[in-house]
């Protein structure tokens, strides 16, 4: 949808460990964000971007970091991984204006 | 703080049959916007239907319509003639403007998980 792709897909690591996600997308979409869903909670913010080199925090991001160096990428790091980061990942993307937000088809990490 | 609340974690509804899936949220905000989300299996999240806060009008699309309550800050989404392929949980989404960046956040509700019976 929206032309957004989420790499991995799919990732199993271990504690302690550093992982990126990756956030692409084809449709030249100003507003980029990446939520995560636990059970019981639905989708949190994590942290956004309105533009190349501006992001900000959102209401979950204590554990995580975040780059945009180019319209289409949006990065997500856990620099150092625990169990309680265990989740699934969406990235979205908005347009201009008041537009709903596209999401991609998530990424599911365990940390071990 | 904005709160989105969705009180009936799961639900089952017989095929062809019309089932409510309810929604409240907190704000004191005046300008927002409304949508209902579905997640099946696949772990997609697809748009259903979208309603601006300024449009006294309940939106529809197809078998999905709203009853949107503005005053008592309730948003409901009925889905006529349930299908098979409406098995999903179903997420309410709240929407403002945030800061001065020109960003729009969503709140999201904890779901309902719909099951729609042969």
């Amino acid at each position: 949808d929206a032309g957004i792709t989420q790499s991995p897909r799919h990732k199993v690591t271990e504690t302690g460990t550093p992982v990126t996600l990756r956030c692409h997308q084809t449709e030249n979409h100003r507003y980029m964000y990446w939520y995560r869903q636990d059970p019981g909670h639905g989708l949190r913010l994590i942290h956004y971007s309105y533009g190349v080199k501006d992001t900000d925090k959102g209401e979950v991001s204590d554990g995580y970091s975040v780059s945009r160096s180019k319209t289409e990428d949006f990065l997500l790091t856990l620099e150092s991984a625990t169990s309680s980061q265990t989740s699934v990942y969406f990235c979205a993307t908005q347009g201009v204006g008041n537009q709903p937000q596209h999401f991609g088809d998530g990424t599911r990490l365990s940390i071990l | 703080a904005q709160t989105v609340t969705q009180s009936q974690p799961e639900m089952s509804v017989q095929e062809a049959e019309t089932v409510t899936l309810s929604c409240t949220y907190d704000t004191s905000e005046n300008n927002y916007y409304l949508f209902w989300y579905k997640q099946p299996p696949s772990r997609q999240m697809i748009l259903v239907i979208r309603q601006e806060a300024y449009k006294q009008q309940n939106a529809t699309e197809n078998r999905f319509s709203v009853n949107f309550q503005k005053a008592a800050k309730s948003f409901s989404l009925k889905i006529s003639d349930s299908q098979l392929g409406d098995t999903a949980m179903y997420f309410c989404a709240f929407m403002k403007l945030a800061g001065t960046s020109g960003t729009y956040k969503y709140i999201f509700g904890t779901g309902t998980r719909l099951k729609v019976l042969a």
